[in-house]
């Protein structure tokens, strides 16, 4: 089993609508997550990132995180074709300042948007 | 400032040769990380330097590759007797531990455009 395993993809939805991804960790001791963007060709960059259970909300992106399920999700709201990439789950195994930014990633979930 | 910089692009050597790859991160970051992406996959964690330490190499890095941060600014990966099994995409990262950048400020990774390798 992978670490952190996100949904099939691709995934492919209208515009305007909510895309839904979905991932899903197998360390118990993770304590952070975090959402990163990779259009085609280019290098990931950083959405969101979420440590504490529940909601986070950042503009039309929220991330959710329920640690008793093991499950960490991301939705985008009214979404545009300019959303279409690849997203990437990452969790950090530990709280301790010394794993900061060593990032364990999932395989990614391909995102197109259909105007 | 213009980020993260990766140098070359793209490299194209044959099988049991050396290649080295360079990065240049955001200035005032102190951390550097090199990953691995392979097509179709994420991101791998392959080492990380605070300054110019490396303080940390993952477990699953062959003893072919070597990185470094001698003045604890840009850093350098060699491969060594390339395998085609090294093929993929280098990415450098950088990120801060300074204060001025919050608690989780050194887990705000900075990725560059990353270094293209197919091996013969």
């Amino acid at each position: 089993q992978k670490e952190v395993e996100q949904n099939s993809g691709p995934l492919s939805v209208p515009e305007g609508a909510i895309a839904s991804l979905n991932c899903t960790y197998s360390d118990r001791g993770s304590q952070s997550f975090f959402w990163y963007r990779q259009y085609s060709g280019k290098s990931p960059e950083l959405i969101m990132f979420i440590y504490s259970n529940g909601d986070k909300e950042d503009g039309r992106f929220t991330a959710q995180l329920n640690k008793a399920s093991q499950y960490v999700s991301l939705l985008i709201r009214d979404s545009q074709p300019s959303d279409s990439a690849t997203y990437l789950c990452a969790s950090q195994a530990n709280a301790g300042g010394t794993s900061y930014g060593k990032l364990t990633f999932g395989q990614g979930t391909i995102l197109t948007v259909h105007p | 400032d213009t980020g993260v910089s990766q140098d070359p692009r793209h490299k194209i050597t044959k099988r049991g040769q050396n290649v080295t790859f360079r990065c240049d991160p955001i200035s005032e970051h102190n951390r550097l990380y090199w990953y691995r992406q392979t097509l179709g996959q994420g991101p791998e964690f392959l080492t990380y330097f605070q300054n110019e330490a490396q303080l940390e190499k993952s477990r699953l890095l062959s003893d072919r590759f070597s990185a470094e941060r001698p003045k604890g600014s840009f850093s350098t990966l060699e491969i060594q007797r390339t395998e085609q099994g090294d093929s993929a995409m280098y990415l450098c990262a950088s990120s801060t531990t300074s204060r001025l950048a919050g608690p989780y400020g050194a887990n705000v990774l900075t990725f560059g455009a990353g270094s293209r390798l197919t091996v013969l």
